[in-house]
């Protein structure tokens, strides 16, 4: 059973354009990260959201806490090839476990 | 930063042989440490949680006596894939987690098995 629904699951852009990535889930977390993963490589934390409703920006990257701490999305501006690769979210369960969604593979053309 | 190793990095070898991969905190001590199995285009399966000093709880449907891990140290935990076989090849993952701070894992760079 997949608790995080990762949507979409594909993503094609010509740089420079907007994108926007969700995280949804009916159980609650935590806490929600994003990753980040290149071919080949493990997963590279981007951030960390724990409160609800709660935004967070890293330079071209907004990430956002729902209010009931059961969604996330990422949005990505203007986007650029090095943003290429495989986007994460993931929910953090008792245990520090995490809870993966299906990931979202993004390419961005040049 | 807290930086994880994972040795080897890839390994090729004949179905039915076993095969040892070893994840290393090198700046920190990590009283947990996590393996993930992900397939090709796929998002990290989570297999077993392993804390130092004791025995390993798996997930669900993960074979215990098929997937050997040990955690004798707060810096290196090992996962010995045993008699493997061609439908085990895979991209193997492990996270450590910094003592005393929850919700912080670092990840290792993977090891990619390929069972012929």
């Amino acid at each position: 059973t997949q608790l995080l629904e990762q949507s979409p699951q594909f993503l094609s852009i010509q740089e420079g354009e907007n994108l926007t990535v969700y995280c949804n889930s009916s159980s609650v977390f935590s806490s929600l990260q994003w990753y980040r993963q290149e071919p080949g490589e493990g997963p590279v934390l981007l951030v960390t959201v724990v409160t609800g409703g709660e935004v967070k920006k890293l330079k071209r990257l907004t990430f956002q806490f729902g209010d009931a701490r059961k969604d996330s999305s990422l949005h990505i501006t203007a986007a650029q090839p090095g943003d290429t690769g495989l986007y994460l979210c993931a929910g953090v369960k008792y245990g520090n476990k995490l809870v993966f969604g299906a990931g979202t593979i993004l390419r961005v053309k040049s | 930063g807290a930086v994880v190793s994972q040795h080897p990095s890839w390994v090729i070898c004949k179905s039915g042989t076993s095969v040892k991969i070893e994840c290393r905190s090198l700046d920190f001590q990590a009283t947990t440490m996590f393996w993930y199995r992900q397939f090709p285009k796929q998002s990290l399966m989570l297999m077993a949680t392993s804390n130092e000093g004791s025995k390993a709880t798996y997930e669900q449907g993960v074979e215990k006596d098929k997937f050997l891990i040990n955690h004798a140290s707060l810096t290196l935990s090992t996962l010995t894939v045993t008699s493997a076989h061609p439908e085990d090849s895979s991209f193997y993952i492990c996270s450590a987690q910094v003592a005393g701070v929850a919700e912080t894992q670092y990840f290792g760079p993977g090891t990619r098995l390929l069972v012929l």
